[in-house]
């Protein structure tokens, strides 16, 4: 019962934006997308989320449509480093404490 | 600072052996995760604590699987009598409070093979 979908696999070259998509067609008003990342042999690590506005880190930008039925994860200059499997999730964000329910993720693959 | 760490980072069993699986989080973290993540899937959630409570336990996969958090700080997640679906990567998270949805911060997993 995913809630996002998103590509497999993405490629990207070094110092380009990778721009990842994310589907989330049924989310609800008090959902929130938030973006994880994995990198191989290691634990998911969080990098942005969003209710309805673009934000930007340090680490990416995440651009929500008006419509909220979709967003996108923007590295602005991947590295090699930035090669990892990114999960997109929307979940609801209330009082209590909140699972993340991962999907298959994108897996990014940036080459020189 | 430290994060959030795991022991044992690998783990063979052979079918049928307990195992115990260890999580420290990060100092002072109020709320603990487990998660199971299988070969090329994302990671799915098993159970939550708030502090020593265990709060949810919806996820784990059967009577099998059991965790704990005694003093509010580390917590053990024991599988018995180890079945091959069992072959996973175990991973712990924390978050500051119990409070909305925090970030979650992952430890490096355990991964178990069940031979």
């Amino acid at each position: 019962d995913a809630k996002t979908t998103q590509p497999p696999s993405m490629d990207c070259a070094e110092g380009r934006a990778a721009n990842l998509p994310c589907n989330h067609s049924t989310i609800s008003g008090n959902e929130y997308v938030y973006w994880y990342r994995q990198i191989h042999s290691q634990g998911p690590q969080y990098i942005i989320h969003g209710l309805k506005n673009n934000e930007t880190n340090e680490m990416a930008s995440l651009i929500i449509t008006e419509d909220r039925k979709s967003s996108t994860l923007i590295l602005p200059h991947a590295t090699l480093r930035d090669t990892a499997v990114y999960y997109c999730i929307v979940t609801f964000r209330g009082s209590g404490y909140s699972t993340l329910t991962f999907g298959k993720g994108t897996m990014l693959l940036v080459s020189p | 600072g430290a994060g959030v760490s795991q022991s044992p980072r690998y783990k063979v069993a052979k079918r049928g052996q307990d195992v115990a699986l260890r999580c420290d989080p990060i100092s002072g973290h109020v709320s603990l995760f487990w998660y199971q993540q299988a070969l090329g899937q994302g990671p799915e959630f098993l159970t939550y604590f708030q502090n020593e409570a265990q709060l949810d336990k919806s996820g784990l996969p059967s009577d099998r699987f059991f965790a704990e958090r005694p003093e509010g700080s580390v917590s053990t997640l024991k599988i018995q009598r180890t079945q091959q679906e069992d072959s996973a990567v175990y991973l712990c998270a924390s978050t500051q409070s119990g409070a909305g949805l925090e970030t979650q911060y992952f430890g490096p997993g355990t991964r178990l093979l069940v031979l």
